[in-house]
């Protein structure tokens, strides 16, 4: 399967405390992107980083990419309890025009306040 | 600006019945995706539309699925005869493709048709 894997599957934290959540991928890509998905919703655009990128910042979001690897991290600082949702990773196959992701499973992460 | 719109938002129905989902893209966009999404699969693509040409619908679980693009603002999704194995949430996202292999491809999702097949 191309579609990327999230790990943990799931994250419990506290609010105040950073959040990182992992993305493997298998094939070579184009970009790769973040998604988040409140319950109940639709998935929402966070933030994409391209494949000669290496650390992408917007916000209290970093995200890094290891190309060599085939992995990427997400990380929220100073999580809120707004914070709480599902996040998927989806990558772009390098060369490809079509526009099709790859999605991952999704890491569910709850923040306490 | 009016995102992506799907409806219907909730739709319950019997093993057998027709269902048809609708969407409405992004007015410029020119790429149509459709996904099921279920705990046990996930975010499945099912088929995508490229200026209204299906491209790729091997997603498509079996021939009672079926879906169409007549024009650049509106698709459709329909189940004939539904099973209750297809009670899913279905969404419908919609991108701009330039045409360039370097070029982003955001996806916008509506908030999908929770369908339940009884």
């Amino acid at each position: 399967s191309q579609q990327g894997e999230e790990d943990p599957q799931a994250l419990s934290i506290q609010e105040g405390e950073n959040a990182t959540m992992n993305c493997s991928y298998k094939t070579s890509i184009n970009n790769l992107q973040w998604y988040r998905q409140n319950s109940g919703r639709g998935l929402v655009h966070l933030i994409l980083i391209r494949s000669n990128e290496r650390e992408k910042h917007s916000g209290r979001l970093r995200v890094t990419l290891d190309t060599s690897k085939k992995s990427s991290s997400l990380l929220i600082t100073a999580s809120r309890a707004a914070d709480t949702a599902s996040y998927f990773c989806a990558t772009a196959d390098r060369g490809s025009t079509l526009g099709r992701l790859y999605f991952g499973r999704g890491t569910q992460l709850t923040v306490w306040p | 600006d009016a995102g992506v719109i799907q409806s219907p938002r909730h739709e319950v129905t019997e093993m057998g019945q027709e269902v048809t989902l609708r969407c409405k893209p992004i007015s410029g966009h020119n790429s149509l995706f459709w996904y099921r999404q279920t705990m046990m699969r996930g975010l499945e693509l099912l088929i995508y539309f490229n200026n209204n040409v299906p491209i790729d619908d091997s997603g498509m679980p079996e021939d009672r699925f079926s879906a169409k693009m007549p024009n650049a603002s509106f698709s459709t999704l329909k189940i004939q005869p539904s099973e209750p194995r297809d009670s899913a949430v279905y969404f419908c996202a919609s991108s701009l493709l330039s045409g360039l292999a370097d070029i982003t491809d955001t996806q916008y999702f509506g908030p999908g048709t929770r369908l339940t097949v009884l």
